[in-house]
């Protein structure tokens, strides 16, 4: 069990350029989320991921983004055409079934 | 109103001292809830589950659920300066097609020499 990878840990990147995340799930681990985090406020639901299949995605997760987990193994989040509100913290979390989550490090992403 | 919902503080404990932690929620459908401890700049790191109404001790930690009055508390015991992190309540309920947990905005402890 090596937990939860997520790369790269930080990016920057300026307005209107496109941007992509990784996350490796724990192996064992059936369900991946991913998850935003601004400065003061706890993570919110962006989308979630059980093996394949996209099962549910957050109002807050507009066109320019989208999440792929092709074969139920690692998951991306890309972000385009990247806007000043997009900066946060990207969380990626994996489970086994409903049981707690296991996050990664995070991406921090800076848009200047 | 907030799906879950917890004082922001900060929370300023001696050490030594017991913290205590609220967290209320809204959805009465909620199953599973959880505490998570995230030190600033880092990812949240599980420290508690629980499932049903009562109590349930890992160490200094105790969580209490009462579900009846829609209301999760995380006391830590013998308070360090290392608990000193802002602590995330999350609430899981599943919708039929999605398991998902909604989390509070956090409470800031700090524990003082």
């Amino acid at each position: 069990d090596t937990g939860v990878s997520q790369n790269p840990r930080h990016k920057i990147t300026k307005r209107g350029q496109n941007v992509t995340f990784r996350c490796d799930p724990i192996s064992e681990h059936n369900r991946l989320y991913w998850y935003r985090q601004t400065l003061g406020q706890g993570p919110e639901f962006l989308t979630y991921f059980q093996n394949e299949a996209q099962l549910e995605k957050s109002r807050l997760l507009s066109d320019r983004f989208s999440a792929e987990r092709p074969k139920g193994s690692f998951s991306t989040l890309e972000i385009q055409r990247t806007e000043q509100g997009d900066s946060a913290m990207y969380l990626c979390a994996s489970s086994r079934y409903s049981f707690g989550y296991t996050f990664g490090s995070g991406t921090r992403l800076t848009v200047v | 109103q907030k799906e879950v919902e917890q004082n922001s503080g900060p929370l300023s404990v001696p050490e030594g001292a017991i913290a205590s932690l609220n967290c209320t929620y809204s959805d009465r459908g909620s199953q599973s809830f959880f505490w998570y401890r995230q030190y600033s700049g880092k990812s949240p790191e599980l420290i508690m589950s629980i499932y049903s109404n009562g109590d349930k001790e890992d160490g200094r930690f105790t969580a209490q659920l009462n579900k009846a009055s829609q209301y999760v508390s995380l006391l830590i015991r013998d308070s360090q300066p290392s608990d000193s992190a802002t602590y995330l309540c999350a609430v899981n309920r599943f919708t039929g097609t999605a398991s998902k947990l909604t989390f509070g905005t956090g409470t800031r402890l700090q524990v003082t020499l």
